[in-house]
């Protein structure tokens, strides 16, 4: 099936700083998704994106289909960034299709 | 548009008790996954139904395990003879379409076999 990674696994910031989360994966896909997972386990969707560049707010994402990578960035990061960011995708074809498969996510840790 | 839901948001267990969860996605959505995530990993795929349908089960789900959609609308997981390798965080999520469509999650129930 389809391989996600992602980079780096562990993120520690000042508040105010930026950063950027890289997803690469193996193939090619019908759905790549960032979710952002809060202590309680609730997966909060950040951004629906199989290709192209989408904002909101602070945040804002690029997937580079055809390169196989997406990079999530946020911009000023406050205390309530905090938190485990997956990267999940639906591979197009094979064992892969019609589910998502999930990275081992990048944990955030913003500073006061 | 109240989104997935999910009960009990936690079950504490004996080991070898059987266990079930239920899942009601968003209304209107014909897709419906099962995920299952433990500590420190990403989720992984469980299985997941179109309408009433099961279409595919993942070789995580063993054969303790049944899920079932009997009217296409909530769902329910089943785990017999519970072992303390089943703990884990349960996902259920759902979409309209059945392929490429952003899928939505629910708070998750938490198990914990003792």
């Amino acid at each position: 099936g389809i391989q996600v990674e992602q980079s780096p696994p562990d993120l520690i910031l000042q508040e105010g700083a930026n950063s950027t989360l890289r997803c690469n994966f193996s193939d090619s896909v019908n759905n790549l998704q960032w979710f952002h997972q809060n202590p309680w386990g609730q997966l909060i969707n950040l951004f629906y994106i199989p290709s192209g560049t989408k904002q909101n707010g602070r945040l804002s994402a690029t997937t580079v289909a055809t390169e196989r990578y997406s990079l999530l960035y946020i911009s000023s990061s406050q205390t309530t960034d905090s938190g485990v960011y997956f990267c999940a995708v639906e591979g197009a074809g094979g064992t892969s299709y019609g589910k998502l498969t999930f990275g081992q996510g990048t944990i955030l840790t913003v500073h006061p | 548009d109240t989104g997935v839901s999910q009960d009990p948001r936690h079950k504490i267990t004996k080991r070898g008790q059987n266990v079930t969860f239920r899942c009601d996605p968003i209304s209107e959505h014909n897709r419906l996954y099962w995920y299952r995530q433990t500590l420190g990993q990403g989720p992984e795929f469980l299985t997941y139904f179109q309408n009433e349908a099961q279409l595919e089960k993942s070789r995580l789900l063993s054969d303790r395990f049944s899920a079932e959609r009997p009217k296409g609308s909530f769902s329910t997981l089943e785990i017999q003879r519970t072992e303390q390798g089943d703990s884990a965080m349960y996902l259920c999520a759902s979409s309209i379409l059945p392929v490429g469509d952003e899928q939505f999650f629910g708070p998750g129930t938490r198990l914990t076999v003792l």
